[in-house]
């Protein structure tokens, strides 16, 4: 069971280059999420999935398509990157249990640079 | 909107000290409230998740209370130990998916 997976771990980008974060989860989690995590700032909201085949918008969309390919896997795409796409990206899930609503489980995280 | 603030940003205590850390929020109509460790340059670890209508939760060492008319949490980490040192971060959900973050308070616990 390795929980929430992502790759890759570390990526460069020159301006202006496309790219596509993977993310997969195995605990069977209905919604799925991305977030980037800034210096000093808190985690903030790209997109997320409720469920299999919707995607909403959340905080900070702006640059950003995703893909919610099945249950299983969930992929965030820079189309044209910048260099204020420079971040960590936290991929996550979660079941809407009713002990536990919307407890999310976080993966690793991707290490992305745009020069 | 919703707006999470972590106080301190940085704290530093010797170790076996009891602390708290503190979280505060604009909307206190909440879902839930979680609260995360961080490892530098790891993923989030849950810690404890409190639901709109609790008051606290408590998981060995560690206890989180919750405050929803005053907007606030606290995460109280009794005989601090090195391996606590990490980043703390609280987390805010007004619904079932929109989820937001504090910036954390990066604890250090010295030998």
């Amino acid at each position: 069971n390795a929980g929430v997976t992502q790759t890759p771990k570390f990526q460069v980008l020159k301006t202006g280059q496309s790219m596509t974060l993977q993310c997969a989860q195995d605990m069977n989690h209905n919604s799925m999420y991305w977030y980037r995590q800034d210096p000093g700032m808190g985690l903030r909201l790209i997109y997320y999935s409720a469920s299999e085949g919707t995607t909403d918008k959340g905080e900070v969309p702006n640059g950003y398509n995703v893909s919610r390919l099945n249950k299983r896997e969930f992929s965030l795409r820079l189309e044209s990157a910048a260099p204020s796409q420079t971040s960590v990206y936290f991929c996550a899930s979660s079941v809407s249990r009713w002990d536990r609503p919307n407890e999310q489980y976080f993966g690793p995280g991707t290490r992305l640079t745009v020069t | 909107k919703q707006e999470v603030t972590q106080i301190p940003a940085a704290l530093s205590v010797p170790e076996g000290e009891n602390l708290v850390l503190n979280c505060s929020f604009t909307d206190s109509a909440i879902y839930n409230l979680q609260w995360f460790r961080q490892d530098p340059g790891k993923g989030l670890t849950s810690l404890l998740l409190i639901q709109s209508s609790q008051r606290e939760q408590t998981s060995g060492r560690l206890n989180a209370s919750l405050d929803k008319s005053s907007g606030r949490s606290t995460l109280y980490i009794a005989a601090s130990q090195p391996g606590d040192s990490a980043t703390y971060l609280c987390a805010v959900s007004n619904n079932n998916n929109d989820m937001r973050f504090g910036a954390g308070t990066r604890l250090t616990v010295k030998p």
